[in-house]
């Protein structure tokens, strides 16, 4: 057990609809990282969050958007789903420090139908 | 800019052969350097990691040295088992600390080990 929390585990839903994915990071780690990883284009990272404000961005889609709340869980909202945005979506968490890992959830298989 | 590159897949062995699974790096100032491990329907493990040059990561029986003359930080074991089957990536974090590491993955090699 990782330590980072994803829910819901699986998400089927129809094209064009709205989703929300959910993330609690490790008691302590401020950084929260999202990732998408389908079969044709490995892990992709999408975007992070340092303590509430946003880090980095990465191949990160205008129809998703994603939020760290003050109590550091975050959530990655996808809109106006289409077929190709099925795909296991991760979340990682690391501590402050220079030297410390990433750490992963189980991820959220979302399936676009 | 910050990049890893690593061997493609996939990779099929017999058991109790010798793994090599390459990576090189590409980086600004002195990165932490990780190997990940997912195994089928799970999330990213860790698997060992080494955060400056000349370290030894070493986990499992597996291992990797952080080569900074070379930029390389590639995985070995010495004897694979069947349970060692699943996608292995090579990872780098910018060690920017206090304002929270990046991480750049590379594409991850998967691993087949047959009886």
């Amino acid at each position: 057990d990782s330590g980072v929390t994803q829910t819901p585990k699986h998400l089927i839903t129809a094209t064009g609809q709205r989703v929300t994915l959910r993330c609690s990071p490790r008691s302590g780690d401020l950084s929260v990282y999202w990732y998408q990883q389908s079969l044709d284009q490995g892990l992709q990272f999408l975007i992070q969050y340092y303590n509430g404000e946003e880090r980095a961005k990465g191949n990160i889609l205008e129809r998703f958007s994603a939020q760290q709340f003050p109590d550091l869980h975050s959530e990655l909202n996808l809109s106006s789903l289409e077929l190709g945005d099925s795909a296991l979506y991760f979340c990682a968490s690391s501590f402050r420090g220079m030297n410390t890992e990433a750490f992963f959830g189980q991820g959220t298989r979302l399936t676009v139908v | 800019g910050n990049s890893v590159t690593q061997m493609e897949g996939p990779v099929t062995l017999s058991e109790e052969a010798f793994l090599t699974i390459n990576c090189t790096y590409t980086a600004t100032g002195y990165p932490s350097l990780f190997w990940y491990v997912q195994y089928p329907g799970e999330g990213l493990q860790l698997l060992l990691k080494a955060t400056k040059a000349d370290d030894k990561g070493s986990n499992k029986g597996f291992e990797a040295t952080y080569r900074k003359e070379t930029t390389s930080f590639h995985l070995e074991k010495g004897s694979v088992q069947v349970s060692d089957s699943a996608v292995y990536f090579c990872a780098l974090s910018d060690k920017k600390g206090n304002t929270g590491n990046q991480f750049y993955f590379g594409t991850g090699t998967s691993l087949t080990v047959i009886p």
